[in-house]
């Protein structure tokens, strides 16, 4: 089947503006996951969403960093006033069910550079 | 905190030389324990996880891992190295007290393939 899949692939934009970020997960994944991952370094959690369960948005950076979830399917990260340092690739995660045994399908991420 | 140690950001072996990545994490308890691989252009693939049992785990593209919770450690080997294994290498970890089994990523270790 269809693996989890992000749009755009690359996004260049200037500093102050807003993008967005968009995630479809797996097909029947309840858990769905983003990470950052800047130049060079490991990836960084940012925001976790299971089922009807309130998101874990211990990993956003600032208040600039927001994101939905449309019921157990599509994914929005939107990102306000973009700073250079949000320069990086936005990794989506789907898993089954968000335990931790389970393992999580990665997309193959937006790459977002702010000039 | 968790955490999770790659000491080596770049490895350069010989093709048909064997590998070992280290892997070190930091956390109370058993945790859950994974290595993926980031090939270019492609979003990360899980090679093989732990989470209890037999301390040799098999993966994957004939990789394996052993945990040893004396060393808090989970290295990654490989017998003999095939040149489609150069790519970045990451182990990640989870906790069974880490709700929605969020990943904690180390900074990855970059593989180049001699011929």
């Amino acid at each position: 089947g269809a693996g989890v899949s992000q749009s755009p692939s690359n996004k260049v934009t200037e500093k102050g503006k807003d993008v967005e970020l968009r995630c479809d997960p797996i097909s029947g994944h309840t858990a769905l996951y983003w990470y950052r991952q800047r130049l060079g370094q490991g990836l960084e959690f940012l925001i976790y969403f299971q089922g009807n369960s309130a998101p874990d948005k211990s990993g956003l950076p600032s208040d600039r960093f927001s994101a939905e979830r449309t019921g157990e399917s599509v994914s929005t990260l939107t990102i306000q006033r973009t700073q250079q340092e949000d320069s990086a690739v936005y990794l989506c995660a789907s898993s089954t069910s968000g335990r931790s045994t389970d393992t999580q399908y990665f997309g193959p991420g937006t790459r977002l550079t702010v000039l | 905190a968790q955490s999770v140690t790659q000491p080596d950001i770049h490895i350069t072996v010989s093709e048909g030389a064997s590998l070992e990545l280290r892997c070190n994490y930091s956390y109370g308890a058993t945790p859950y324990l994974f290595w993926y691989v980031q090939s270019p252009g492609q979003g990360l693939q899980l090679l093989l996880k732990y989470f209890s049992g037999d301390t040799l785990v098999q993966g994957i593209k004939g990789f394996e891992a052993e945990f040893k919770r004396s060393q808090s450690s989970f290295n990654l080997r490989k017998p003999s190295v095939h040149w489609s294994d150069a790519a970045e290498y990451f182990c990640a970890v989870a906790t069974y007290y880490n709700q929605g089994g969020k990943l904690i990523f180390g900074q990855g270790t970059e593989l180049s393939v001699k011929p």
